[in-house]
């Protein structure tokens, strides 16, 4: 059974340039969160999503983010013009019912893609 | 919002000793998660426990929501436990994480 998935692991880009990151949830989870971890910090939450629906954006910047997770294939966070304050570790994680709901439901973090802006 | 605070900050112990390390969170929550953070930066899960106690091996943990506190508990350490150590709990839907404890186990 496979975990959470991303990629790619690393990525470089210039400033001025896009990024998209991919997430691929574990089998059987329909909930997707993505998390940024800057260096020496902790991690924040950014967008939480289901199949078709952003549920909650509230963690993400106004401007350049955006994230969509399609009926079909993974959930892609996409960054446009990307500044070096873009820098960090992007998270993935996925649940396999809402936070809300009772019962064991925890959130599964996939390894991680490390965005590094030149 | 709800605030999630780890202490200590960093704890440095040779290697076979015993470590407490603990999350004080501000308000009520339904789920609480511990996580360790290895030196690759994967964030492995640990335990799921919004309450009561739970063991793994070397590693047990407890949660008082009552009193609104976490507690992790490594037994035995090994250099293999190093990394951070995180607490997360759940607000509104997606998990607020603590600033983490850096663990350093020396041979």
């Amino acid at each position: 059974n496979a975990g959470v998935m991303q990629n790619p692991r690393h990525l470089v880009r210039r400033r001025g340039q896009e990024a998209r990151l991919r997430c691929s949830p574990m089998k059987g989870h329909s909930h997707v969160y993505w998390y940024r971890q800057l260096p020496e910090e902790g991690l924040k939450f950014m967008v939480y999503l289901q199949k078709e629906n952003i549920i909650d954006e509230s963690g993400m910047p106004k401007e350049r983010f955006s994230a969509e997770f399609p009926k079909e294939g993974p959930s892609i966070l996409r960054i446009q013009q990307v500044v070096r304050g873009d820098s960090a570790a992007y998270f993935c994680a996925s649940s396999p019912r809402s936070q809300g709901t009772s019962g064991q439901n925890e959130q599964y973090f996939g390894p991680g893609t490390r965005l590094t802006v030149t | 919002g709800i605030q999630v605070e780890q202490s200590p900050p960093d704890l440095i112990l040779q290697e076979g000793a015993n470590s407490t390390l603990r999350c004080n969170f501000s308000d009520s929550v339904n789920n609480l998660q511990w996580f360790h953070q290895n030196p690759w930066g994967q964030l492995i899960n640990l335990f799921y426990i919004p309450s009561g106690t739970k063991q793994n091996g070397r590693l047990s943990a407890t949660t008082v929501a009552t009193e609104r506190y976490s507690l992790l508990y490594i037994s035995s350490s090994q250099t293999t436990d190093s990394g951070v150590y995180f607490c997360a709990v759940v607000r509104a839907q997606k998990l607020v994480f603590g600033q983490g404890t850096r663990l350093t186990i020396n041979p």
